[in-house]
């Protein structure tokens, strides 16, 4: 089946550096979204995308509008706040039925 | 402010035993969902719907069973509870039309089965 294929699993940062995560879709997508899962375990959307590029603070993600099989969430000035596990999910097109396939995750741990 | 509130917040549960999980939404959302998350993984849909009085089957349907009497409730209904059913459970809404939209998520459900 349609797959969300999600890099790296885990990654540790430095406060004040820039970093990137990725997701791959095994097919095309219709569009996007980007969560944080926190330290009590809630769901923070950051992002819904259809195409294109969307900034938030020092927060950007970007979604393959060519071939809409890959998104990218780039984050600058890491700072301790952002610790969190981040989750892509995809809308894939045709008789999906509305439904999101979620990638494993990313496991961001940033650092003083 | 809009939300999604799901009930209870944790819940121990005997094996074979009855377990409904409920979600309320303030959206006015046609779409809910309801997702299940084992630790250290992503989430996986159980089922959904997209009008009131209808439910669909998502990936991993088995097991479960879903209500959805309104708009703005959606349960999730484990008729015999068994120990692979512990887990996280959120429940999630989202605009319709055929677009997926935004998806907001509950605070999640805690299930421990014994």
């Amino acid at each position: 089946g349609d797959q969300v294929e999600q890099s790296p699993s885990a990654l540790s940062l430095h406060e004040g550096t820039d970093s990137a995560l990725r997701c791959n879709f095994t097919t095309t997508m219709r569009s996007v979204q980007w969560f944080r899962q926190n330290s009590r375990g809630s769901l923070i959307s950051l992002f819904y995308l259809a195409s294109g590029t969307k900034e938030n603070g020092r927060l950007k993600s970007a979604f393959d509008s060519k071939e809409r099989r890959y998104s990218t969430l780039h984050i600058r000035d890491a700072q301790l706040e952002d610790s969190g596990t981040y989750f892509c999910a995809a809308e894939a097109g045709g008789g999906s039925g509305n439904k999101l396939i979620f990638g494993t995750g990313t496991l961001l741990s940033v650092k003083p | 402010e809009a939300a999604v509130t799901q009930s209870p917040r944790s819940k121990v549960a005997v094996t074979g035993g009855k377990v409904t999980l409920s979600c309320h939404q303030t959206n006015n959302h046609d779409y809910m969902y309801w997702y299940r998350q084992d630790t250290g993984h992503g989430l996986r849909l159980i089922h959904y719907s997209y009008v009131a009085d209808s439910t669909e089957k998502g990936d991993i349907p088995d097991g479960y069973k879903a209500s959805r009497p309104s708009q703005e409730n959606f349960s999730l209904i484990l008729e015999l509870a068994s120990l692979s059913q512990t887990a996280v459970y959120f429940c999630a809404s989202s605009g319709g039309l055929g677009n997926t939209g935004q998806l907001y998520f509950g605070e999640g459900s805690k299930l421990t089965v014994l």
